[in-house]
């Protein structure tokens, strides 16, 4: 089993929506967590972090459920110009760990 | 100029070919990634560094091979390329926390395009 799982979509959503994606880890010693946003044929950079009491920052809110082992990212009123993937990327505690990156959601905001 | 150079940014090459795809950094960063993409399988790990003394592997690491000649730079060699190893490369760096934790940002190269026929 993968241990960060996404649904792929692709999501497709009109200007103006509310749009949620869930990602889902296995390992319960998971401690930091992340959304990258990846644009076509382009480098991921990260987008948010998670916090453990949820944060926004501008239309983008992230949640954690540490209980359920699941991380989401919220975008309100989508933008043509957040047509993306987005990527869930979990960090195991200790520094001899490096990321765990999911596959990945598409999302294609349409006018 | 980028924090994060790759090179070659495109390369097409024949089954059995060596390989070396390089990377550079000016973040000053200790710590450094080998990452591919293929479409539907999201980004493996190949090989990470986090000093130069310091050599991991990652979850796909057969068929490659890295050396870490300086902090700065971090190269990924093919010795024998497969078209099954047909994908885009990204190079990544990280800093560290106070206690050794990773940051949890990841800067990224480019990425380069690597086509064996």
């Amino acid at each position: 089993r993968k241990e960060v799982e996404q649904d792929p979509g692709p999501f497709n959503v009109p200007e103006g929506a509310t749009v949620a994606f869930n990602c889902t880890y296995s390992n319960s010693a998971s401690q930091s967590f992340f959304w990258y946003r990846q644009d076509c044929r382009k480098e991921p950079k990260l987008l948010m972090s998670v916090y453990s009491s949820g944060n926004e920052d501008g239309r983008f809110t992230a949640q954690l459920n540490r209980a359920s082992q699941y991380i989401s990212l919220l975008i309100r009123d989508s933008k043509l110009s957040d047509s993306a993937t987005y990527l869930c990327v979990v960090n195991l505690r200790g520094s001899g760990y490096a990321l765990n990156f999911g596959k990945g959601t598409s999302l294609l905001v349409t006018p | 100029d980028a924090d994060v150079t790759q090179t070659p940014r495109n390369r097409i090459t024949k089954t059995g070919k060596r390989i070396m795809l390089e990377c550079s950094q000016t973040k000053g960063h200790d710590r450094m990634y080998w990452y591919r993409q293929d479409p539907g399988l999201g980004l493996q790990l190949i090989y990470y560094s986090f000093d130069v003394k310091d050599i991991n592997k990652g979850e796909i690491s057969d068929g490659y091979s890295v050396s870490r000649q300086a902090q700065a730079k971090f190269s990924l060699s093919l010795e024998s390329a497969i078209p099954n190893q047909t994908a885009l490369y990204f190079c990544a760096t990280s800093g560290a926390s106070s206690s050794g934790e990773n940051t949890g940002e990841l800067f990224f190269g480019e990425g380069s395009r690597l086509t064996v026929l």
